[in-house]
């Protein structure tokens, strides 16, 4: 079964509009990285946050983790149509390195 | 980051061939991993593959049918062999950098193969 599993699996929001995005785990994990992936292309590395870490920032992107949880949530701030995309959360397990396991992910669809 | 690049973009095969992907690395790495991604569905893992060994393959997937070489560390091809029409997917090739607890997976821009 997938490690992670990302909620909504669809979302459609109007650009300027702010986009969350929740991913679920159920083993502890080191890290927890978030994708983007562009109709059918490959991905690209959006950010990574350590299990030690709550909260983490770049650019509009602010991802949080909750280890008590076992969840993580992407925000997109100030969307824009060209944020369209899918968005896969992937972890590895703690305790050495793991084969990094991706969620099913969420389509984001920013309405112009 | 890396930069990594793959060969072909995309291909249309008739089943019953082989089609091999070759994946370029710009820095040496260590680990690098092949996935599938069926159309709709999120990336599945094939196998990992290391300089100087045997690929590894996840449950599911066999040597004979997906072969891996990796003859240095900044390059690795994956067959898909005796291709059927439920082998049309992306394939995307991926590494890792980093260490000490952080490691980045950063992965190529995919190969689109649809097998008539």
């Amino acid at each position: 079964s997938q490690q992670g599993e990302e909620d909504p699996q669809a979302l459609s929001i109007q650009e300027g509009e702010n986009a969350t995005m929740n991913c679920s785990y159920k083993t502890s994990i080191n890290n927890l990285q978030w994708y983007r992936q562009n109709s059918g292309r490959g991905l690209v590395h959006l950010i990574l946050i350590r299990s030690n870490e709550r909260e983490k920032h770049s650019g509009r992107l602010r991802v949080t983790l909750d280890t008590s949880k076992k969840s993580s949530s992407l925000l997109i701030t100030a969307s824009r149509a060209a944020d369209t995309a899918s968005y896969f959360c992937a972890t590895d397990r703690s305790g050495g390195y793991q084969k990094v396991t991706f969620g099913i992910g969420t389509k984001l669809q920013v309405i112009p | 980051s890396a930069v990594i690049s793959q060969k072909p973009s995309r291909d249309i095969c008739q089943r019953g061939t082989s089609l091999t992907i070759q994946c370029q690395v710009d820095s040496q790495v260590t680990m690098m991993f092949w996935y599938r991604q069926q159309p709709g569905q999120s990336l599945t893992l094939i196998a990992t593959a290391n300089q100087g060994s045997e690929a590894t393959y996840e449950s599911g997937f066999v040597i004979d049918k997906f072969p891996i070489s990796r003859p240095n560390l900044t390059f690795s091809t994956l067959t898909v062999s005796n291709m059927s029409p439920e082998d049309s997917s992306i394939y995307l090739c991926s590494v890792v950098l980093g260490g000490g607890g952080i490691r980045e997976q950063y992965f190529g821009p995919g190969t689109r193969l649809t097998v008539t």
